[in-house]
């Protein structure tokens, strides 16, 4: 079984530039989730993707967006990067069945925004 | 809304003595749920889970039992070892239509002293 992948590993940008985060989910799972870590904070809800569509949305911009794709992969889109914007990209996915809800993550990508 | 609160860290222990991270939530709903662990560098595993007041979740020795009359969930370990040491989460879920969003808290950093 073919566990969570994301890539980059780490990435450089510059304030104003754009960025694209990729994720591929667990075989089986349809659901992916993207989190955002900070420095010494816990993860924060972007959004979440089921069946190619967003599926919920937390407290971010509409400068972040995203896709998920018929194999369930999914991209994470960042416009117009802010020097906050540096953190730590997790990928989640999950298979929404009956009451199965574990979110198995990615080791995640290292944005750091100069 | 959903808030997650867990002891600050750090925790600093030495080997074979006893753990307990102390986490509540405020959530609307009946939540589930959980505790994920970070190693440095990696991405989060989830460590154990509960889905309904009074169930104990446990793995690797850790224990938590969700408590709906005090809202929380302490983590557990009789006997910690320095392979424990990593930054632990406690999330709660909700359910967002046909998914779970997680809301975690700040994390609390774990280090085992031989």
């Amino acid at each position: 079984e073919t566990g969570v992948t994301q890539s980059p590993t780490h990435l450089i940008k510059t304030r104003g530039q754009q960025v694209t985060l990729r994720c591929s989910s667990q075989s089986g799972h349809n659901t992916v989730s993207w989190y955002q870590q900070a420095l010494g904070q816990g993860p924060q809800f972007i959004f979440q993707y089921y069946r190619e569509e967003e599926n919920g949305r937390g407290n971010f911009p509409p400068r972040f967006s995203g896709l998920q794709f018929p194999n369930y992969s999914s991209e994470l889109n960042v416009n117009a990067l802010e020097l906050d914007d540096s953190a730590l990209y997790l990928c989640a996915s999950s298979l929404a069945s009956g009451r199965t809800y574990e979110q198995y993550f990615g080791p995640g990508t290292r944005l750091t925004v100069t | 809304g959903n808030s997650v609160t867990q002891m600050e860290g750090p925790v600093t222990l030495s080997e074979e003595a006893f753990l307990t991270i102390n986490c509540t939530y405020t959530a609307t709903g009946y939540p589930s749920l959980f505790w994920y662990v970070q190693y440095p560098g990696e991405g989060l595993q989830l460590l154990l889970k509960a889905t309904k007041a009074d169930d104990k979740g446990s793995n690797k020795g850790f224990e938590a039992t969700y408590r709906k009359e005090t809202t929380s969930f302490h983590l557990e370990k009789g006997s910690v070892q320095v392979s424990d040491s990593a930054v632990y989460f406690c999330a709660l879920g909700v359910s967002m239509g046909s998914n779970y969003k997680l809301t975690f808290g700040k994390g609390t950093l774990l280090t085992v002293n031989p």
